[in-house]
């Protein structure tokens, strides 16, 4: 089974402050995402990464940032966070350059800026 | 108009029915379709994955795609209230962006 762990379940941050989520895939996928998701939104791509030291702004970047050293983990930076930015936020990884494979989650962070 | 429509609910079934879950879709171009099942506070996990149009049975569950109409479905037979859930459908042409509906929440009463 394909395993996606995320760090943190649940963070607590105050606004102004840097903060990283990490992930880490345990199946050699090529490529890794971030979204968030927020009620009534669904969900929405932040940033994806589909090799190592490569990434693709997705629909949201603003306010974000990513880093993935090594094709397992790829974490997600948060510059400056703001209350705007409380939200659930999930890592995904699938195998295949092409992309016709399926998405496998983790957990999810959920994260509230005070 | 959204790429991918769900329709939100809450859908409320007794146990041991049948359920249908649905979504449509604007873009011809999507050929690979999945179902998530998300419990609350937790991550989407992948239930169903097929390509194309046709039916893929696992379990009690079957997805059935129509790329005629622009239709998917998601069938669970024998409803437990385990399968409380919000069901996701998601849908890509092959490229990383993944369009995503936005859920039906699902309730089986015991």
């Amino acid at each position: 089974d394909v395993k996606v762990t995320q760090s943190s379940r649940y963070l607590v941050k105050r606004t102004g402050e840097k903060v990283f989520l990490e992930c880490v895939q345990d199946m050699d996928h090529e490529n890794m995402f971030w979204y968030r998701q927020d009620p009534g939104l669904g969900l929405r791509l932040i940033y994806f990464s589909y090799d190592v030291k490569m990434k693709e702004k997705g629909d949201i970047p603003e306010g974000y940032s990513v880093s993935r050293e090594k094709k397992e983990r790829f974490s997600l930076i948060l510059e400056s966070a703001s209350t705007n930015q409380t939200s659930m936020y999930l890592c995904a990884s699938c195998e295949y350059r092409g992309m016709d494979s399926p998405l496998h989650f983790g957990n999810g962070t959920r994260l509230t800026v005070t | 108009q959204k790429e991918v429509e769900q329709d939100p609910g809450p859908l409320s079934v007794p146990e041991g029915a049948i359920v249908s879950l649905n979504c449509t879709y604007s873009n011809s171009a999507f050929q690979y379709f999945m179902w998530y099942r998300q419990y609350s506070r937790k991550g989407p996990e992948l239930l169903m994955y097929t390509y194309s149009s046709g039916n893929k049975e696992d379990g009690r569950f079957t997805a059935q795609v129509d790329k005629s109409s622009k239709y998917i479905s998601l069938f669970i037979r024998d409803s437990q209230p385990s399968d409380s859930a919000t069901y996701l459908c998601a849908m890509t042409s092959g490229t990383y962006k993944y369009i995503f509906g936005t859920g039906t929440r699902l309730k089986v009463l015991a």
